[in-house]
């Protein structure tokens, strides 16, 4: 089935670096990526929709110069977040859908826990 | 009131128990989906529904379209079973999902 990998799976920081998290789909092209963020015990909050070849949608309230999303081909898609703070940390979450037909299953990334300290 | 409900929040059984998880939406939708988290927090596509029943070894899934409502069952519930289970609706041809606040399973041995 399709898989998409994400790495890193954790990731610590110090505020003010930047961290960089890569989804890739193996064996699928994925023309649209979505990005989760995941605060403790809550849903999946839908960060911005990235498009390969153009600029990500993002969602109401998320800063596009803080979380910057890169989809520069139909298999890699990343986001970065910038200037990290106490507050970025959280799990996210990658998603992708198979650009084939009209089956609109949706795979996920296995995450990464971003601990910014 | 959320587009998704899902309910119970969190449900405890005993191993081998028949389990059954709710969700109920408010908008007209193109497809449904249940997901399934670990602990670890990788997020497994259990099914995706339009109309009907689809069943994949112990898990069962129903959506009921005019009631707008969709239940998972899960048979002969096992100790792995353990995770969080989430609904999740999108809308017409946006590929946006809506989800549900998730259900926390515990099966105990």
């Amino acid at each position: 089935g399709a898989v998409v990998s994400q790495h890193p799976s954790r990731v610590i920081c110090k505020s003010g670096t930047s961290v960089k998290i890569e989804c890739r789909s193996l064996d699928f092209q994925a023309t649209t990526m979505f990005w989760y963020r995941q605060f403790p015990k809550q849903s999946l909050m839908l960060m911005a929709t990235s498009n390969e070849g153009s600029k990500a949608t993002y969602e109401q309230g998320v800063e596009k110069d803080k979380f910057l999303i890169n989809h520069a081909s139909l298999t890699l898609s990343t986001l970065t977040v910038t200037s990290a703070h106490p507050e970025d940390s959280s799990f996210y979450i990658c998603s992708a859908r198979d650009a084939s037909g009209t089956n609109y299953g949706y795979t996920f990334g296995s995450g990464t826990r971003l601990t910014v300290v | 009131k959320n587009e998704v409900e899902q309910s119970p929040q969190n449900l405890t059984a005993q191993e081998g128990e028949f389990i059954t998880i709710n969700c109920s939406y408010s908008v007209g939708i193109s497809a449904l989906h249940w997901l399934q988290q670990h602990p670890g927090g990788g997020i497994v596509s259990l099914f995706m529904l339009s109309s009907g029943k689809k069943k994949h070894g112990r898990l069962i899934a129903t959506i009921n379209i005019q009631e707008k409502h969709s239940s998972l069952h899960i048979t002969a519930s096992h100790p792995r079973d353990s995770a969080v289970y989430i609904c999740a609706v999108r809308s017409g041809g946006n590929e946006k999902l809506t989800f549900g606040t998730g259900t926390r399973l515990t099966i105990i041995p």
